[in-house]
């Protein structure tokens, strides 16, 4: 089946400990995206990558590290995480090709304390 | 800030059409109009996109008006299940993006209620 897989669901973790959310796709796409979403604010795009080794800054991109070393996997990397990056964090996929949507995954929840 | 403008919300009998409006004023000529919709917590679905024809698949009807400042998107007969948030987003035709950008801003969208 063609998915988007995150990992964790859920998270909760305390401030200041490094953590990783995996996102891996299975349909070959170049265009992978994180996004957070919060209540009041809808989705905001926070790094996007147009092919391995290729990635830039979406709109809220301080305190994440992201890196594109395979075409599938997209890892989105708190390095020092504080309350304020508790929220839904969404990946996503897209071919490069006209004809495509992106691809979303189904979320993981996450909680800094 | 996105480019687009949505009515944050509407209802929509069940079994009645289901038009959803988006004004996008400033969409330049090669970017494309795509619908997503967001159930709940879960993940945004893409529905459909279109570039200046009317679009049509199993799920919706996309109408881009002749100058592309707008679009509707059209639920033919909405169901309880479309209950959802949905988003219209202008996106940069991909396969034109060398050296372009997938920078995507998702508006708040509108939130429909279809009511039994």
């Amino acid at each position: 089946e063609a998915q988007v897989t995150q990992n964790p669901r859920y998270l909760i973790t305390v401030t200041g400990k490094k953590l990783t959310v995996t996102c891996s796709q299975n349909m070959n796409h170049e265009y992978m995206s994180w996004y957070r979403q919060d209540p009041g604010l809808g989705l905001r795009q926070i790094y996007y990558s147009m092919n391995v080794e290729v990635t830039d800054k979406g709109d809220v991109p301080e305190g994440y590290k992201v890196s594109r070393k395979e075409k599938r996997n997209f890892p989105l990397i708190l390095e020092s995480p504080s309350p304020n990056q508790t929220s839904l964090y969404f990946c996503a996929s897209s071919a490069s090709t006209v004809g495509h949507g992106y691809t979303f995954g189904s979320g993981t929840r996450l909680t800094v304390v | 800030d996105a480019k687009t403008t949505q009515p944050p919300s509407m209802d929509c009998a069940e079994g009645r059409a289901a038009n959803l409006p988006c004004n996008h004023s400033t969409i330049s000529g090669n970017e494309y109009v795509y619908w997503y919709r967001q159930i709940h917590s879960q993940g945004p679905q893409y529905i459909i996109h279109g570039l200046k024809n009317n679009e049509t698949n199993e799920m919706a009807s996309l109408i881009i008006t002749e100058d592309r400042k707008s679009s509707t998107l059209i639920l033919p007969h909405a169901t309880l299940r479309d209950t959802a948030v949905y988003y219209c987003i202008v996106r940069v035709a991909p396969s034109i993006t060398q050296g372009g950008s997938e920078k995507l801003v998702f508006g708040k969208g509108t939130k429909l209620t279809v009511n039994p």
